[in-house]
């Protein structure tokens, strides 16, 4: 069966810091790939995903990921975190001729310190 | 992106009363909507797909006569959870489906007492 894993559940960093965020799958078709975003009190948000193209996906407020197909990663970044980037981070993973159901990873949450 | 409301955003019941849980597609027709269900400190993990004037299709493992879906109309999908007991407590969530991308509600926390 299709798993997604996120390695970090836990996150902790100081403003101005990098972020990266692990992601990776198991499928090995051709999949389509998500990040949400979950701000404390809020609905879920997309992030950015990749369907195709340049593997390297710029998203909203300055996250980028990058698609490697020969790892099955999908890494979340980020070059200088602020606090309100505080949230929890879901990756998602889609396979395409597959319906349109997603499959979550168990998420990590970043708190980015002052 | 898609806009996505859901009603209530939380509701506290009884064990063994039913509970209707409504997320409505308020910019976009939706023929497709989603059901989720997130566990404390867990993933979402997908209950059903709700498809306008069919039957809803669910993930294996969903109880569907515990878990009604009737998605009416094309802005409307309920998610009825019948004979409500405390294991089914627990934040569930809809999202519609746009440009094959899923759009998410605000979510409705159960506690059944």
């Amino acid at each position: 069966a299709q798993s997604v894993s996120q390695h970090n559940h836990h996150v902790i960093l100081s403003e101005a810091a990098s972020l990266e965020l692990g992601c990776n799958y198991s499928y090995g078709g051709t999949v389509n790939l998500f990040w949400y975003v979950q701000y404390p009190g809020q609905h879920l948000q997309l992030l950015l995903k990749y369907f195709s193209g340049d593997p390297l996906v710029k998203g909203i407020k300055g996250f980028e990921a990058e698609f490697i197909k020969s790892k099955f990663s999908f890494n979340l970044r980020k070059p200088s975190v602020q606090w309100s980037d505080t949230a929890e981070y879901f990756c998602a993973v889609r396979l395409t001729g597959g319906g349109n159901k997603l499959t979550f990873g168990t998420g990590t949450q970043l708190k980015v310190e002052l | 992106g898609a806009v996505v409301s859901q009603h209530p955003s939380w509701v506290i019941c009884k064990s063994g009363t039913s509970v209707k849980i409504e997320c409505r597609s308020l910019d976009f027709q939706a023929t497709t909507m989603f059901w989720y269900r997130q566990f404390p400190k867990q993933s979402l993990m997908l209950m059903a797909t709700s498809n306008e004037g069919s039957k809803a299709t669910y993930e294996q493992g969903v109880e569907k006569d515990k878990f009604l879906i009737n998605h009416a109309s094309l802005t409307l999908s309920t998610l009825t959870v019948t004979s409500a007991h405390p294991e089914d407590s627990s934040f569930y969530i809809c999202s519609r489906l746009l440009q094959e991308t899923q759009y998410f509600g605000p979510g409705t926390r159960l506690l059944v007492l």
